[in-house]
């Protein structure tokens, strides 16, 4: 299994500008989420989703969109890029359940300029 | 809601010494406490869990972590620090009534000195 995959790896925008990170999973895990990482402020949830067709707001939701299609793919849409999105952003996955940890991608880091 | 205090921002301690990084939590009811690691330019991974039982829950590579309620903490613990542990720590805490949502707290960056 290649577990969570984000592409890109890295990424500069301009302000105003829009672009999708993207994030997969095949462990056939129903809940996926986004989280964005800033000095000093840990992992702060964006959105998230319990199963296809299925998403909700995190903490930090404005600014971005996501959808779920299908099981295997959560994409994040940043709609107008802003300096205030810069940061490191984790996808994530888990199955169903409480008791469960989570699985994270390894990061994408995102400069908007 | 629930949430996550790590009161320190690094912890800095000698190779062979015994390393704890501290984290506090505020959840209504009984928790579901997380420890995960993150090595430079890399995603968090699983450290270890507790969900009910044994205060004391042993995990991946040589740490272990307590949990204490009536001090509602959960600090994490390895008896012999490696250079190979300098890393940032994140401690996490999971609503058992709520969704499946994960607060996390800061993050605590360990450096071990050789």
């Amino acid at each position: 299994n290649a577990g969570v995959t984000q592409t890109p790896k890295f990424q500069v925008l301009k302000t105003g500008q829009s672009m999708t990170l993207q994030c997969a999973q095949d462990m056939n895990h129903e809940y996926m989420s986004w989280y964005r990482q800033d000095p000093g402020m840990g992992l702060r949830l964006i959105h998230y989703s319990v199963g296809a067709g299925i998403t909700d707001q995190g903490e930090v939701p404005n600014g971005y969109n996501v959808s779920r299609s299908t099981t295997e793919d959560f994409p994040l849409r940043l709609l107008s890029a802003a300096p205030s999105q810069t940061s490191v952003y984790f996808c994530a996955s888990m199955t169903s359940g409480r008791l469960v940890e989570q699985y994270f991608g390894p990061g994408t880091r995102l400069t908007v300029t | 809601a629930q949430s996550v205090a790590q009161p320190e921002d690094q912890v800095n301690v000698a190779e062979g010494n015994p390393l704890t990084v501290k984290c506090t939590y505020s959840v209504s009811g009984n928790p579901y406490l997380f420890w995960y690691v993150q090595y430079p330019n890399r995603g968090l991974q699983f450290l270890l869990k507790y969900i009910t039982g044994d205060n004391l829950v042993k995990g991946s590579y040589g740490f272990e972590a307590e949990f204490n309620k009536s001090q509602t903490s959960f600090h994490l613990k390895k008896p012999s620090a490696l250079v190979s542990d300098s890393a940032l720590y994140f401690c996490a805490v999971r609503d058992p009534y709520g969704n499946n949502r994960l607060a996390f707290g800061k993050g605590n960056q360990v450096v071990v000195i050789p």
